[in-house]
């Protein structure tokens, strides 16, 4: 069974703050997708990394993907509270369509 | 392009009953997969549809079910309904190629309590 571990669970930072959230698992994806969701709401897709060592940013947001394609982070520069919301990290293998999700990180951006 | 939808968003049902929930991918979308979300154990897949077939399976019992129409739309249902089953139900939709960079696409989900 593959697991995806997700840290920290829960995050409470003032508005213009750094913050990084860990994906880790001892399994290999094939690609590894980060989502934000909001109460009562799917999740909306941030990004997808594929390539191990890829780095993306998206505005204030950077993502990268290990080397090993086993492990993954999200970091946010200076949050606003708009960013404010539970971020799933989730790993697909093969070619496998199921997504096997983090347990998430529920992160409040105080003004 | 309309996100993926689905139907409906909230609905409450008493234990022993049965329940469908439906789900309308993407257009050109041609997967479908289902997840459950509860506070206690996250996201976990239920199962996917390509092409009106069940292609992957995850660990539910078989209460859970489901079936895809020829137009990708798919719905599912779960019999004999149990307390431990109120949850969000999401649908993704996706294109359905094989290979990591198969993004999917989620609907709002439907707020399934059972009584």
């Amino acid at each position: 069974t593959q697991l995806l571990e997700q840290s920290p669970q829960f995050l409470s930072i003032q508005e213009g703050e750094n913050l990084t959230v860990y994906c880790n698992s001892s399994s290999v994806f094939s690609s590894l997708q980060w989502y934000r969701q909001e109460p009562g709401e799917g999740p909306v897709l941030l990004v997808t990394v594929v390539t191990g060592g890829e780095v993306k940013k998206l505005k204030r947001l950077t993502f990268q993907f290990g080397d090993a394609r086993k492990d993954s982070s999200l970091h946010i520069t200076a949050a606003q509270p708009g960013d404010t919301g539970l971020y799933l990290c989730a790993g697909a293998s093969g070619s496998a369509r199921q997504l096997t999700f983090g347990s998430g990180t529920q992160l409040t951006v105080l003004p | 392009k309309a996100g993926v939808t689905q139907t409906p968003r909230y609905l409450i049902k008493t234990r022993g009953q049965q329940v469908t929930l439906s789900c309308s991918p993407i257009s050109g979308h041609r997967s479908v997969s289902w997840y459950q979300q509860t506070p206690g154990q996250g996201l976990q897949f239920l199962f996917e549809y390509f092409s009106e077939t069940q292609r992957n399976k995850g660990n539910f019992p078989g209460r859970f079910s489901g079936r895809q129409f020829s137009n990708s739309r798919s719905e599912m249902n779960v019999s004999t309904l149990e307390l431990g089953d109120s949850a969000l139900y999401l649908c993704a939709s996706s294109l359905g190629h094989s290979g990591g960079s198969d993004e999917q696409f989620f609907g709002p989900g439907t707020r399934l309590t059972v009584l």
